[in-house]
C-alpha cells in the first residue's frame, strides 16, 4: 500500500482566498483523522471520521474550517476565508479498528502558508 | 480527559549515549500508549507501542514499558546515533473509552552529535 497520500505537499495563499487541502486514506481503514501542527500549540486534533462520519469535530477552530469524507478513500479540508494565523503543517492519518490497536498512519503533510 | 505530558527539549546527546525521554498521561480506564517519531520534513511515524499496563514496547533499540502505578511510558535507548535525531511524541488513544483519536504530547527534540 502506498501509505496515507496527502495533497498538496505545500500551499501558499493570500489572506481571504479559499484552501482546499486533500487526503487519501490506506485501503480498508475506517478512520480518518485531521490534525494541525504548530510551533506554538503542538499536535492538535482538528476532526475525525469513523465509517465516513464525522464523530468528532470539537478540534475545529472555526467556522471557516470544514471537512468532509464523501467514499471511503477521500477527504477534503477546506478553509474559507484563510487567515495567516491558519499558517500550519496539516497532518491526514488512518487506522483501522482491531480491538486495543490503534496505531494511526500518517500522511507526510500539507504545509500551509497564508501571507 | 486525556493528556499526555512530555519533557522539553532540546535533549541534546553524544553519539553513544544513553538516552531517555520521560512521559506521563492522565487518562481514564485503560489507554494504549505510543511513542512515534517525526524526521525533518515528514509525518509522523509509529516507533513502538503498548497496550496493557507492564507490556513492553521496542522497535530499532529503543524501548518504554508501560506503566500504570506511575501513570508513565518513559522512552529509552542504550546507545543513540546521529540517524536517530528527530523530534519523539508521546500519545496515548482511549479505545476503551470510545476516544479513538490519538493525544499527543508537545514533542521532544533529540539532537545527537557525532
Amino acid at each position: 500500500d502506498a501509505g496515507v497520500i496527502q495533497s498538496p505537499r505545500h500551499e501558499v495563499t493570500e489572506m481571504g482566498q479559499e484552501v482546499t487541502l486533500r487526503c487519501k486514506p490506506i485501503s480498508g481503514h475506517d478512520y480518518l483523522f485531521w490534525y494541525r501542527q504548530t510551533m506554538m500549540r503542538g499536535l492538535e486534533l482538528l476532526i475525525y471520521f469513523n465509517n465516513n462520519v464525522p464523530i468528532d469535530d470539537s478540534g475545529m477552530p472555526e467556522d471557516r474550517f470544514s471537512a468532509k469524507m464523501p467514499n471511503a478513500s477521500f477527504s477534503t479540508l477546506k478553509i474559507q476565508p484563510s487567515e495567516p494565523r491558519d499558517s500550519a503543517v496539516y497532518f491526514c492519518a488512518s487506522s483501522l479498528t482491531q480491538g486495543t490497536n490503534t496505531e494511526a498512519f500518517f500522511g507526510q503533510g500539507t504545509r500551509l502558508t497564508v501571507v | 480527559g486525556n493528556s499526555v505530558t512530555q519533557m522539553e527539549g532540546p535533549v541534546t546527546l553524544s553519539e553513544e549515549a544513553f538516552l531517555t525521554i520521560n512521559c506521563t498521561y492522565t487518562a481514564t480506564g485503560y489507554p494504549s500508549l505510543f511513542w512515534y517519531v517525526q524526521y525533518p520534513g515528514e509525518g509522523l511515524q509509529l516507533l513502538l507501542k503498548a497496550t496493557k499496563a507492564d507490556d513492553k514496547g521496542s522497535n530499532k533499540g529503543f524501548e518504554a514499558t508501560y506503566r500504570k502505578e506511575t501513570t508513565s511510558f518513559h522512552l529509552e535507548k542504550g546507545s543513540v546515533q546521529v540517524s536517530d535525531s528527530a523530534v519523539y511524541f508521546c500519545a496515548l488513544s482511549g479505545w476503551d473509552t470510545g476516544r479513538r483519536a490519538l493525544t499527543f504530547g508537545s514533542g521532544t527534540r533529540l539532537q545527537v552529535q557525532p
